[in-house]
């Protein structure tokens, strides 16, 4: 079974910009979770969505957006960037997004802002 | 308001000697707990989990430590190898949540 999958894996963009990030989950997996890992920060929690529908968020500004399509992949947006949104944004998926059941990460797509 | 936390940023240890990394939460409606290991250049890999009945579980090398009252979790690793090296994570879930709280990683180095 193929894992989760990230695209692009680096980009580059300049402040002010926006950028879109995807994720394609495991299949059969219907949640997708979405973090921001920054050093000294560990893995923050941007949102997680199940069936198309985002059912918690974490504590980030309304810059940052997601969306899930009904192929169960997800993108994530961030207009307005800044250089503090350079970070390693990395996807996860799971079956229901339950406690009980553990996520599977993709390989993370690194933004660097300028 | 960090609620898991992992105050041991780094941690060395001989190879063939035990691994032990902490880890402290304070939200007391967590009741699943993970720790993940992961590589420079990958996501994050899943190694053993607990729910908040047990108080330990184990899975090959790795066994995992739950104090409900001191809020406390532990990953014990037995023997380390060199190939352990790496962050490992913990991190903490409440039910009907849908998101997990991650700590800030513990750096484990083993020396061979």
């Amino acid at each position: 079974k193929a894992g989760v999958t990230q695209t692009p894996r680096y980009l580059i963009k300049t402040r002010g910009q926006q950028v879109t990030l995807s994720c394609s989950p495991i299949s059969g997996h219907r949640s997708v979770s979405w973090y921001q890992q920054t050093p000294g920060q560990g893995l923050q929690f941007l949102f997680e969505y199940f069936s198309e529908t985002q059912r918690n968020k974490g504590n980030f500004p309304g810059r940052f957006s997601g969306r899930q399509f009904s192929n169960s992949r997800s993108e994530m947006n961030v207009s307005t960037l800044e250089l503090g949104d350079s970070a390693l944004y990395l996807c996860a998926s799971s079956l229901s997004g339950d406690r009980a059941y553990e996520q599977y990460f993709g390989p993370g797509t690194r933004l660097t802002v300028t | 308001d960090q609620q898991v936390k992992q105050n041991s940023p780094s941690l060395s240890v001989q190879e063939g000697r035990i691994s032990i990394l902490n880890c402290d939460y304070t939200n007391s409606m967590f009741d699943y707990f993970l720790w993940y290991k992961k590589y420079p250049a990958e996501g994050p890999t899943f190694l053993i989990s607990i729910s908040s009945i047990k108080d330990k579980n184990e899975d090959g090398r790795f066994t995992v430590f739950l104090n409900k009252s001191a809020k406390h979790l532990s990953l014990h690793i037995v023997p380390s190898q060199p190939g352990d090296s790496a962050v490992y994570f913990c991190a903490a879930s409440a039910q009907g949540t849908y998101k997990y709280i991650f700590g800030t990683g513990t750096r484990l180095k083993v020396l061979a």
